[in-house]
């Protein structure tokens, strides 16, 4: 089993509050991602890390901000939490990039009321 | 615009049948092809992949083909297992962008 692990599982959080997920890793990967998974859209890319302070926004990246000062920690925040951010988000990660598939995380249920 | 579609969000079978999966995309710079498969309250898992100058991979159970004329591929589980009932996603590569662009997922049950 691949060393990914995210925290919180689960959190409940008011509209308007800051909230920071943490993704953490102990393979040394490159590679970085948050997904946010919802219903009839499947896993959609929020932001994505290619190396220490090195990350690029995905499709849904308004109202998230990343942070990568080490290899082995991504960090998503939502600056202003909106009940449109109940979701369960997925870390992962890959050694060398998308044709070597990923390693996700167990996943975090946020939400926001 | 969604370049990723599997337009079945879910598919009942009989244990020891064959289940299909289809998913169809539309960028014809996808390369390589990924499934995944994701049990209740688990991260997603890679199941099998298929590069673009092939149109056919299999591993064990699992087989996928890849219509390229048609951009189109499937999953096939033969025979399938009440184990197999999971969430599928079909997952191409967005060229050299190292990102994985998922479809909606097809929900799989397979029945005892």
């Amino acid at each position: 089993d691949a060393g990914i692990t995210q925290s919180p599982r689960h959190k409940v959080t008011e509209t308007g509050t800051p909230v920071t997920l943490r993704c953490h890793q102990t393979e040394n990967h490159r590679y970085m991602y948050w997904y946010r998974q919802d219903p009839g859209h499947g896993l959609r890319l929020i932001h994505y890390s290619y190396g220490v302070k090195d990350t690029d926004k995905g499709e849904v990246s308004d109202g998230y901000s990343v942070s990568r000062s080490k290899t082995e920690d991504f960090l998503l925040t939502l600056e202003s939490a909106t009940s449109s951010q109940t979701s369960v988000y997925f870390c992962a990660i890959s050694k060398q990039g998308d044709h070597y598939g990923y390693t996700f995380g167990s996943g975090t249920r946020l939400t926001v009321v | 615009d969604q370049q990723v579609k599997q337009n079945s969000p879910s598919l009942s079978v009989q244990e020891g049948r064959i289940s299909i999966l289809n998913c169809d995309y539309t960028n014809s710079m996808f390369d390589y092809f990924l499934w995944y498969k994701k049990y209740p309250a688990e991260g997603p898992t890679f199941l099998i992949s298929i590069s673009s100058i092939k149109d056919k991979n299999e591993d064990g159970r699992f087989t996928v083909f890849l219509n390229k004329s048609a951009k189109h591929l499937s999953l096939h589980i033969v025979p399938s297992q009440p184990g197999d009932s999971a969430v599928y996603f079909c997952a191409p590569s967005s060229g050299n962008t190292g990102k994985l662009i998922f479809g909606q997922g097809t929900t799989l049950q397979v029945k005892p």
